[in-house]
């Protein structure tokens, strides 16, 4: 089965700092997908960042980026300059792909980051 | 265009009541999701819907029931609540096609069980 760890529970950062959130995962799948979610206060799931397995190139999303090592299964989120905004839980999730084609596949996620961004 | 709603928003059950938890998408999606959320853990899936028609049992599906009633429509029922069934409960569905695999949320509805 696979699992997802999120070894910080909480971080805090100051504002327009640089923050790294870890997530390690375990699989014996080749193919899958990472994801970050972010949840803030409002409680609402927000897609923030996706990896695709089989892509070595690290994803980015203006602020967001990623280091993605597939060999070492650490999927980690780096937040520049970070802002007031960025405050709330972050979810690293894994899927794997349950059908050939890739048309189907469930969420696992971690246990989750508590993020606060200081003024 | 509402995306994922879900209703109602808070429920407080006595332990042994039923009552069914609703969520609608307008995306057009195929496939649908039931998570909770516990205090301290990630999401967990409960049951899914890969199309309509069709439900499966995810990670944690005992204690509820589902129905796909139609492509819109998946609900979660609590035959017999219990104490540890409370928890925040989110729907989510996703597009359909290969590569297509974010899944979009609802605002979730928080209940609990006395």
């Amino acid at each position: 089965a696979q699992t997802v760890t999120q070894s910080q529970p909480e971080m805090s950062v100051q504002e327009a700092e640089t923050v790294t959130l870890s997530c390690t995962y375990d699989t014996s799948e080749n193919n899958y997908y990472l994801f970050w979610y972010k949840q803030p206060p409002s409680r609402q799931m927000i897609l923030v960042i996706r990896q695709e397995a089989y892509k070595q190139q690290n994803a980015t999303e203006n602020r967001f980026s990623v280091n993605f090592q597939k060999a070492a299964k650490s999927f980690s989120l780096k937040i520049s300059d970070s802002q007031l905004g960025d405050t709330a839980m972050y979810f690293c999730a894994f899927m794997k792909l349950l059908n050939y084609g890739g048309s189907q596949g469930n969420l696992i996620f971690g246990k989750g980051t508590k993020l606060s961004v200081k003024p | 265009n509402a995306g994922v709603t879900q209703t109602p928003k808070f429920q407080v059950l006595k332990t042994g009541q039923s009552m069914t938890l609703q969520c609608a998408q307008d995306m057009n999606h195929n496939s649908m999701y039931w998570y909770r959320q516990d205090p301290g853990m990630g999401l967990r899936l409960i049951y899914y819907s890969a199309s309509e028609g069709t439900t499966d049992k995810g990670e944690v599906p005992n204690g509820y029931n589902v129905s796909r009633l139609n492509k819109r429509e998946f609900s979660l029922r609590l035959e017999s609540a219990a104490p540890s069934q409370t928890s925040v409960y989110f729907c989510a569905s996703r597009a359909p096609g290969q590569g297509i695999l974010e899944q979009f949320f609802g605002p979730g509805t928080r209940l609990t069980v006395l």
